[in-house]
C-alpha cells in the first residue's frame, strides 16, 4: 500500500542552524502539506501546496519557513534560522485532491538545542 | 473561525464494549470535510473515517462509525468491540474546502482499552 515517508526520523539542531525535512508523498496524490505537533499538544496547519505553489499557510509559517518541490518526488520544508520552539513534531502529509482525506507521514522529531 | 472541540481529554472502556468520543465543530461553510485520525504512542497519524458535510449517511469503516449530526455541529466517532490496540490518542479534524484545503485539529481525546 502507498504510504508517504519522512527523513530523517529525528534530527537534532543548534539554535540558530538551518533545517531541512524531507517528504516523498504518495506518487499520484496533488496536494502537499506541512503539520506540526509541539509535544503533548494537537497538530497545527502549516502550509498546503498545490501546482507548485503555495495554496494556504498558516500564521506559523513565517519567512523563516519555505517549502519546495525540488522535482518530481519530494517535497521539503526548510527553516532558515531555527530557534528553540521550533522543536516539534513535523508531519508531511498528501492527498489525491483537496477535499479527499490526507495521509500523513510518520513525522520528524525536530529538536532544536 | 473554524474551531474544533473535544471535550474529554482522556477517556477509559472496557476491552470488547463500544465508546464514543465527542468532537463538535464550528464553521460558517457550507462545504467542509470532518476526520478523525488515530495516533498510537509511537506517533504516527493513522486516517480512521472522513465524513463530508453534504454526505446524507453517516460514514461507517469497519468497527468505526461516524455519528454525524449536522444541525448540532457534532461528529462523534463510535468505536465498537473495543481491542487492546485501540488504546490511543484520537484528534477530530475539520477541513475548509475552501482555499487551501486547511485542516484544524480537535486537542485530541486519549483512549484507554482495559482488558
Amino acid at each position: 500500500e502507498p504510504e508517504v515517508t519522512q527523513t530523517p526520523s529525528h534530527q537534532v539542531t543548534q539554535m540558530g542552524q538551518e533545517v531541512i525535512l524531507r517528504c516523498v508523498p504518495i506518487s499520484n496524490h496533488l496536494y502537499f502539506y506541512w503539520y506540526r505537533q509541539i509535544l503533548g499538544q494537537k497538530v497545527e496547519f502549516l502550509v498546503s501546496f498545490y501546482n507548485n505553489e503555495i495554496s494556504e499557510k498558516s500564521e506559523i509559517f513565517d519567512d523563516q519557513f519555505s517549502v519546495e518541490r525540488p522535482d518530481g518526488s519530494n517535497f521539503t520544508l526548510k527553516i532558515r534560522s531555527t530557534k528553540l520552539e521550533d522543536s516539534a513534531m513535523y508531519f508531511c502529509a498528501s492527498s489525491d485532491m483537496g477535499f479527499y482525506e490526507q495521509y500523513f507521514g510518520p513525522g520528524t522529531r525536530l529538536t532544536v538545542t | 473561525a473554524q474551531k474544533i472541540t473535544q471535550t474529554q481529554p482522556g477517556m477509559f472502556v472496557q476491552e470488547k464494549e463500544a465508546v464514543t468520543l465527542d468532537c463538535t465543530y464550528d464553521t460558517s461553510d457550507q462545504s467542509y470535510g470532518l476526520f478523525w485520525y488515530k495516533q498510537p504512542s509511537s506517533g504516527e497519524m493513522i486516517f480512521l473515517i472522513y465524513q463530508g458535510s453534504y454526505d446524507e449517511q453517516n460514514a461507517t469503516e469497519g468497527r468505526y462509525s461516524l455519528n454525524f449530526q449536522k444541525a448540532r455541529k457534532s461528529a462523534n466517532l463510535v468505536i465498537s468491540a473495543s481491542q487492546l490496540g485501540d488504546s490511543a490518542m484520537y484528534f477530530c479534524a475539520m477541513r475548509e474546502d475552501t482555499g487551501g484545503f486547511k485542516t484544524i485539529f480537535g486537542a485530541g481525546t486519549r483512549l484507554f482499552v482495559k482488558a
